[in-house]
C-alpha cells in the first residue's frame, strides 16, 4: 500500500556535523514529495518541496532530490546548527491530495 | 496573523464529554484537512473539506468523530464522547487550491488530553 518510510531516529550531532535522514515512499505515479519540521511544541512548518522528478527542493540550506527511479527523497544538510534540532517529517501527496506521512525523525544538535 | 489559525491551542475534557477544536484557514483557502497525531506516531489524515462539502473522509473513525466547514466560520472538528485514546495533537492544514503541487499550510495544533 501507500507509504513513507523514514530513518529512525533519534539522530545527534555536533554542530557543523553533516545531516542525512533518509526517505523511501510508495505511491503510484509521481506524488509531489515533501519535507516538514515541527520545533518544540510547534506545528508543521513546509521546508521544501519537489514536485517531479529530478526536482531539488532547497531552504535554509536543507536540499533533497526527488528520485524517482529510487523512489527516494532524502533530507540533507551540510552543516547542521543546534537552531535545526526539530522532528522532520517526510510526506507525499496522495489522491485527494491527503498527506500521507513519514514517522518522523528527531533530530538534535549539540553545541 | 495570516496563518491558519487553531483553538484551543490545549483542550482538557472528562471521558465521555464532548471536545470541539476549531480551525480558520488562511485567507483565501477554501480547502482545509485535518489530521491526528498519536503520541509517539507520525500524523494520520482524517478528512479533507471544502466550503460546505466533505471530500474525503476516509480517515475518520466511524463513529463519535464528525467535522464540518461551513460557509461562514472556521471549520469544526467535533468528537462526541470522548475516550483516553482520544488524547492526541489534532493539526489543521489549508490550502488555497486543490493542484498536488500546492503545499498545506498548517496550524500550531490543538493538544487534547482526556482525563
Amino acid at each position: 500500500g501507500n507509504s513513507v518510510t523514514q530513518m529512525e531516529g533519534p539522530v545527534t550531532l555536533s554542530e557543523e556535523a553533516f545531516l542525512t535522514i533518509n526517505c523511501t515512499y510508495t505511491a503510484t505515479g509521481y506524488p509531489s514529495l515533501f519535507w516538514y519540521v515541527q520545533y518544540p511544541g510547534e506545528g508543521l512548518q513546509l521546508l521544501l518541496k519537489a514536485t517531479k522528478a529530478d526536482d531539488k527542493g532547497s531552504n535554509k540550506g536543507f536540499e533533497a532530490t526527488y528520485r524517482k527511479e529510487t523512489t527516494s527523497f532524502h533530507l540533507e544538510k551540510g552543516s547542521v546548527q543546534v537552531s535545526d534540532s526539530a522532528v522532520y517529517f517526510c510526506a507525499y501527496a496522495g489522491n485527494n491530495r491527503k498527506l500521507i506521512w513519514g514517522l518522523g525523525t528527531s533530530l538534535a544538535v549539540n553545541p | 496573523n495570516a496563518g491558519v489559525m487553531q483553538n484551543p491551542r490545549h483542550l482538557v475534557r472528562r471521558r465521555g464529554q464532548e471536545a470541539r477544536l476549531r480551525c480558520s484557514p488562511m485567507k483565501g483557502h477554501s480547502h482545509v484537512y485535518w489530521y491526528r497525531q498519536l503520541p509517539e506516531e507520525g500524523l494520520k489524515f482524517m478528512v479533507y473539506l471544502q466550503k460546505e462539502n466533505i471530500i474525503d473522509e476516509s480517515g475518520m473513525p466511524k463513529e463519535r468523530f464528525s467535522a464540518e466547514f461551513p460557509k461562514e466560520g472556521p471549520s469544526i472538528l467535533r468528537i462526541q464522547q470522548v475516550v483516553r485514546g482520544d488524547s492526541a495533537a489534532y493539526f489543521c492544514a489549508s490550502s488555497h487550491d486543490s493542484a498536488s503541487n500546492q503545499p498545506q499550510h498548517f496550524g500550531d495544533g490543538t493538544r487534547l488530553s482526556i482525563l
